[in-house]
């Protein structure tokens, strides 16, 4: 069973850019999750997908960050405009059941100049 | 407000012998609590949990204790191995199913 992949696994953008990152999950776990760890703090959690629907949206910093599952398979999340605070390592992670354990991509390592 | 909290960036100990992780939290809502092991470059991994009903679950080398009085958890890894070096994350989890973590305590065994 392939697990959770996420691209690009780096990307480096200038202030004010777009970059938008992208999760599949596991197959057939129907939530997806958005964390963020930025600066080597805690990861932080961002949103919740179940299937298409925003379960949970109240990590979302600001209204530059959109995030969509269309199809309830892959997610993805765009920055716009980019931001220098913006930069940090972006997790997913998805999960059979909302009680099961989540499963954890590599990460997106967005840094913004 | 960080509801989660590991007092220990970094941890050193020498192969072979307990390693200790400890974790406090001050949400008391909190009903399952998990750890997690990163390697570099990598995202975190599922290593042991334990439900706020219970006050020890045990995993081969890996034994998680929960004192909810003192709503303190700790990870004991014995023996340790060179292999379990990486940052060790510490999260919570309440009914609605997202996850709060830790800062995170890098761990190195040392041959």
């Amino acid at each position: 069973e392939a697990g959770v992949t996420q691209f690009p696994s780096h990307s480096v953008i200038e202030k004010g850019q777009t970059v938008t990152l992208r999760c599949d999950p596991i197959s057939g776990h129907d939530n997806l999750y958005w964390y963020r760890r930025v600066m080597g703090k805690e990861i932080k959690f961002l949103l919740h997908f179940v299937k298409e629907s925003k379960q949970d949206e109240s990590g979302m910093p600001n209204n530059r960050f959109l995030a969509e599952r269309t199809g309830g398979t892959y997610s993805t999340l765009k920055v716009q405009p980019a931001e220098l605070e913006d930069s940090g390592v972006y997790f997913c992670a998805s999960s059979r059941d909302r009680e099961e354990t989540q499963y954890f991509g590599p990460g997106t390592r967005l840094l913004v100049l | 407000d960080q509801q989660v909290k590991q007092n220990s960036p970094s941890l050193s100990v020498q192969e072979g012998r307990i390693s200790i992780l400890n974790c406090d939290y001050t949400n008391s809502m909190f009903d399952y609590f998990l750890w997690y092991k990163k390697y570099p470059a990598e995202g975190p991994t599922f290593l042991i949990s334990i439900s706020s009903i219970k006050d020890k679950n045990e995993d081969g080398r890996f034994t998680v204790f929960l004192n909810k009085s003192a709503k303190h958890l700790s990870l004991h890894i014995v023996p340790s191995q060179p292999g379990d070096s990486a940052v060790y994350f510490c999260a919570a989890i309440t009914s609605g199913s997202r996850l709060t973590f830790g800062e995170g305590t890098q761990l190195t065994v040392n041959p």
